[in-house]
C-alpha cells in the first residue's frame, strides 16, 4: 500500500537550516507529485510547496519563497524539504503528502523545534 | 490567496445525531478542467490529516457512506449523518484550484 515515511524529529537553533526527508513506497514515485504542509502548534494547516511527479518542477508558497527548497531523488523514491534561516515561528510538525485526487496519503509528520 | 472560512469552529454532537460543517471560499473553486477542487480532511490528535472527500462529493476509499460532501462554486458542506465516537477529530476543508493551496481554520467535533 502507499506509504510515506518521514525522517525523525529535529531541534535547531535560530538561524540554522533543517532538511526533512519523505520516502515513498507502494506506488511509482515519478507518477505523483509531493506536497509539503506544516502545522504550528494550535494552528491551521499551511501549504509550503510541492514538486511535480513527471518533470520535478517546484512551486512554493510566496510566504516562504527564498527560504524553502523542495527536491527529490527519484532513484531513492524520496522527496526532501529544506527550510533555511529558521526562527521560532517555524516550530511546527512538517508533513509530506502525495498529490492525486486530493492529498491522498500523508507521512507521519516530523516535529521541528526551533529553540536557542 | 484564496481564503477558506469554516463554520462552526467547534461543535458538540450526541452520538447518532447528524453534524454539518460549512466551508466558504473567497472565490470559485471551479477549475477550467471542469472539476471543483475542494476536499475535506479529518485529523485526530497526534496523527496526520486523512482524506475524506475530494472534488466536493467523492468519497475516498474506505470512507463510510454516512460521510458526504456537497456544494458548488464557493459554498460547500461536509455532513455526517450519524455521528459516532470515532468521528471525534478536527475537520479541514482545502482548496487546490490554484496555488497556494489553502485550508480552512478547522472545525473541532466533540461528542456530547
Amino acid at each position: 500500500q502507499v506509504q510515506l515515511v518521514q525522517s525523525g524529529a529535529e531541534v535547531k537553533e535560530p538561524g540554522a537550516s533543517v532538511k526533512v526527508s519523505c520516502k515513498a513506497s507502494g506506488y511509482t514515485f515519478t507518477s505523483y507529485g509531493t506536497h509539503w504542509v506544516r502545522q504550528a502548534p494550535g494552528q491551521r494547516l499551511e501549504w509550503m510547496g510541492w514538486i511535480t511527479g513527471g518533470d520535478g518542477n517546484t512551486r512554493y508558497s510566496q510566504k516562504l519563497q527564498g527560504r524553502v527548497s523542495i527536491t527529490r531523488d527519484t532513484s531513492a523514491g524520496t522527496a526532501y524539504m529544506e527550510l533555511r534561516s529558521l526562527a521560532s515561528e517555524d516550530t511546527a510538525v512538517y508533513y509530506c503528502a502525495r498529490d492525486g485526487d486530493g492529498l491522498q496519503s500523508w507521512g507521519q509528520g516530523t516535529l521541528v523545534t526551533v529553540s536557542s | 490567496d484564496i481564503v477558506m472560512t469554516q463554520t462552526p469552529l467547534s461543535l458538540s454532537v450526541t452520538p447518532g445525531q447528524p453534524a454539518s460543517i460549512s466551508c466558504k471560499s473567497g472565490q470559485s473553486l471551479l477549475h477550467s478542467d471542469g472539476r471543483t477542487h475542494l476536499s475535506w480532511y479529518l485529523q485526530k490528535p497526534g496523527q496526520p490529516p486523512q482524506l475524506l472527500i475530494y472534488e466536493v462529493s467523492k468519497r475516498f476509499s474506505g470512507v463510510p457512506d454516512r460521510v458526504s460532501g456537497s456544494g458548488s462554486g464557493t459554498d460547500f458542506t461536509l455532513e455526517i449523518s450519524r455521528v459516532e465516537a470515532e468521528d471525534v477529530a478536527v475537520y479541514y476543508c482545502m482548496q487546490s484550484v490554484q496555488a497556494p493551496i489553502t485550508f480552512g481554520q478547522g472545525t473541532k467535533l466533540e461528542i456530547k
